[in-house]
């Protein structure tokens, strides 16, 4: 099956610190990924929807400073948060699909990022 | 406004018994609605994925239905394992030109031995 590569599962830095995590997918070309952040037992919050070689579509509340979205291929996506502080903490999770309808969104397997 | 309603927010069974989960949802225009299953630390795998056509879907001992009319669906989790807990995620997507996602709140199943 379809199989989204997330990277890093993990990250640990102190406040001010400037993170970029990948999401990649293996198998098929992702027209579309999304980024969503999940708070302890609370489902997926969509961050923003991006597609490739245009500008990321940001959801109401969501810092598009904060949070920098870079789909520069059909198999690749990044996000950066910048700058990041305590209250960034959070896991954090990419999903590709080929964007049309009916197709499942494929997910990645989520990086937990905390902000010392 | 739309919404994806899930019910009961946590269910503990015992290995062996089956179980419903329930998604409302005011969906409009209604494009599809996916069951999704996220074990605690990974990302959501997709279970189910059903348009407004489809009633029911099965993958292995789940079985999603779809109400249209009454914009209800169940997941039915047969002869529950260990492995089945997790959250169960209900997400419909609108028919719109942003193909707006909505997610539901999700069920925590806990099985027990």
């Amino acid at each position: 099956g379809a199989v989204v590569s997330q990277h890093p599962s993990r990250v640990i830095c102190k406040s001010g610190t400037s993170v970029k995590i990948e999401c990649r997918s293996l198998d098929f070309q992702a027209t579309t990924m999304f980024w969503y952040r999940q708070f302890p037992k609370k489902s997926l919050m969509l961050m923003a929807t991006s597609n490739e070689g245009s500008k990321a579509t940001y959801e109401q509340g969501v810092e598009k400073d904060k949070f920098l979205i870079n789909h520069a291929s059909l198999t690749l996506s990044t996000l950066t948060v910048t700058s990041a502080h305590p209250e960034d903490s959070s896991f954090y999770i990419c999903s590709a699909s080929r964007g049309r309808d009916n197709q499942p969104q494929h997910f990645g397997d989520g990086t937990r990022l905390s902000i010392l | 406004k739309n919404q994806v309603e899930q019910s009961p927010q946590s269910l503990i069974i015992l290995e062996g018994k089956n179980c419903t989960l329930q998604c409302n949802y005011t969906v409009s225009p209604f494009s599809n609605l996916r069951w999704y299953k996220q074990d605690t630390g990974r990302g959501p795998v997709s279970l189910t994925i059903m348009t407004f056509s489809e009633n029911t879907k099965s993958n292995g001992r789940y079985t999603a239905t779809l109400d249209a009319d009454t914009k209800q669906s169940s997941l039915h989790i047969t002869a529950s394992q260990l492995s089945d807990s997790a959250s169960y995620i209900c997400v419909v997507s609108a028919k719109s030109s942003a193909s707006k996602i909505i997610f539901g709140s999700g069920t925590r199943l806990s099985i027990r031995p």
